[in-house]
């Protein structure tokens, strides 16, 4: 059972090159998230989307787009790349929002803009 | 101020020692999150609360929904247990504590 798979891993960027976060889960989750961990923040949320064809921005979406073609894949794009953009990027998802749902983390991906 | 607020924001440990990591918030909540985050950066999810107590093997996460506070305590540290511990609160959003860093020597 994978859970929540996210990649890549790491990248380095150049300011103003695009790149594409790819996020996919197996459990069947209508709910995914993503969202960015600056040194010494909390996690901050980018985007969600509460089911296939329905996105939201969250607290920091500017600079990021987001797409939910299937309830499975949730890719987070960065257009012109920027160096506030440095930081760790973690998808998540959810059965559902409410108190009692666990919410699932993937691995992170580490993003470099020089 | 931060709406969620851990304390202490770094831990050392003997391995063998109780450990308290604790977690006050301001904001109304369904439910508390606590999570793990492993130094190659994967974030578990350890528990999730919204009264009570919860028990998982050497881990206990405690919440006052009255005081707005919550704690997760680990009996018997071990060196494995080195990680960042995140507390969560879900109000009209998951908000985030910044993490206290745990590190157990053998």
């Amino acid at each position: 059972n994978a859970g929540v798979t996210q990649t890549p891993k790491f990248r380095i960027l150049k300011i103003g090159q695009s790149m594409t976060l790819q996020c996919t889960q197996d459990m069947n989750h209508n709910y995914m998230y993503w969202y960015r961990q600056d040194p010494g923040m909390g996690l901050k949320l980018i985007y969600y989307s509460v089911g296939a064809g329905i996105t939201d921005k969250g607290e920091v979406p500017n600079g990021y787009n987001v797409s939910r073609s299937t309830t499975e894949d949730f890719p987070l794009r960065l257009e012109l790349a920027a160096p506030s953009q440095t930081s760790v990027y973690f998808c998540a998802s959810s059965l559902g929002q409410g108190a009692g749902n666990t919410i699932y983390f993937g691995e992170g991906s580490w993003l470099t803009v020089v | 101020k931060n709406e969620v607020e851990q304390s202490p924001q770094n831990l050392t440990a003997q391995e063998g020692e109780f450990i308290t990591i604790n977690c006050s918030y301001s904001v109304g909540i369904s439910a508390l999150h606590w999570l793990q985050q492993h130094p190659g950066g994967g974030i578990v999810s350890l528990f999730m609360l919204s009264s009570g107590k919860k028990k998982h093997g050497r881990l206990i996460a405690t919440i006052n929904i009255q005081e707005k506070h919550s704690s997760l305590h680990i009996t018997a540290s071990h060196p494995r247990d080195s990680a960042v511990y995140i507390c969560a609160v879900k109000a009209d959003k998951l908000i985030f504590g910044t993490g206290t860093r745990l590190q157990v020597f053998p």
